[in-house]
């Protein structure tokens, strides 16, 4: 059984699009997240949820909206794409946020490639 | 400014030989965790480190916590091919423990 997964696993599209990742955990943690990983391999996060409640918000464009509609599910929307916002995208999920609840479970990743 | 820094960026050893890789901050961490990711997949968990001196082994892996809670290293004793991958060390800090993950040590492992 896949802990956490994401939809799609690739995503090809043209600049100005809309698209949207699906992002879903069978751990039954509290909390999700969202990063972004560049061709450099650094990983940034993006958003935290827990409990469908928005709890971290970095320096992200608001052309990027989350989304959790309950704790089990997080999806990212993405307005106006742009060149940039090529990566790789990985949700996560844990147990909860604090020191020894934050051990962070990865879904595989979404390569988003805007043309 | 990158809060975490590892070292070295990239490390290309034989099979069988011991190596040492280093995550650096001058911040302080609640707590440190390393990650191994592996290409097309997302980062595993290895080990989280709490306390400051605080030693972990995971079969041929020794992992350290620095005494001040400000560094961790990752030590792997008679390297495999199998440990080849993108190690990362993240930490958390700050009133959320929010997690800061360091760039990375891209480690080769070769037959």
């Amino acid at each position: 059984d896949t802990a956490v997964s994401q939809t799609p696993k690739y995503l090809v599209t043209q600049m100005g699009n809309d698209k949207s990742i699906k992002c879903e955990q069978n751990l039954g943690h509290d909390t999700m997240y969202w990063y972004k990983q560049d061709s450099k391999k650094f990983l940034k996060i993006m958003f935290s949820y827990n409990n469908k409640e928005l709890i971290i918000n970095e320096t992200v464009p608001n052309r990027f909206s989350p989304k959790s509609p309950d704790k089990a599910h997080l999806n990212l929307h993405i307005n106006s794409l742009e060149l940039g916002d090529s990566a790789v995208y990985f949700c996560a999920s844990s147990q909860g946020f604090g020191s020894r609840y934050n051990e962070q479970f990865f879904g595989p990743g979404t390569r988003l490639t805007v043309l | 400014t990158q809060l975490l820094e590892q070292s070295p960026q990239f490390l290309s050893i034989q099979e069988g030989e011991n190596l040492t890789v280093y995550c650096n901050s001058s911040s302080v961490f609640s707590s440190l965790q390393w990650y191994r990711q592996e290409p097309g997949e997302g980062p595993v968990l290895l080990v989280t480190v709490v306390t400051g001196g605080e030693v972990k082994k995971l079969k041929r892996l020794t992992f350290q916590f620095g005494d001040a809670r400000k560094d961790s290293s990752l030590h792997i004793t008679a390297a495999q091919p199998g440990d080849t991958g993108l190690y990362l060390c993240a930490g958390a800090k700050g009133r959320d423990d929010k997690i800061i993950f360091g760039k990375g040590t891209r480690l080769h492992i070769l037959p």
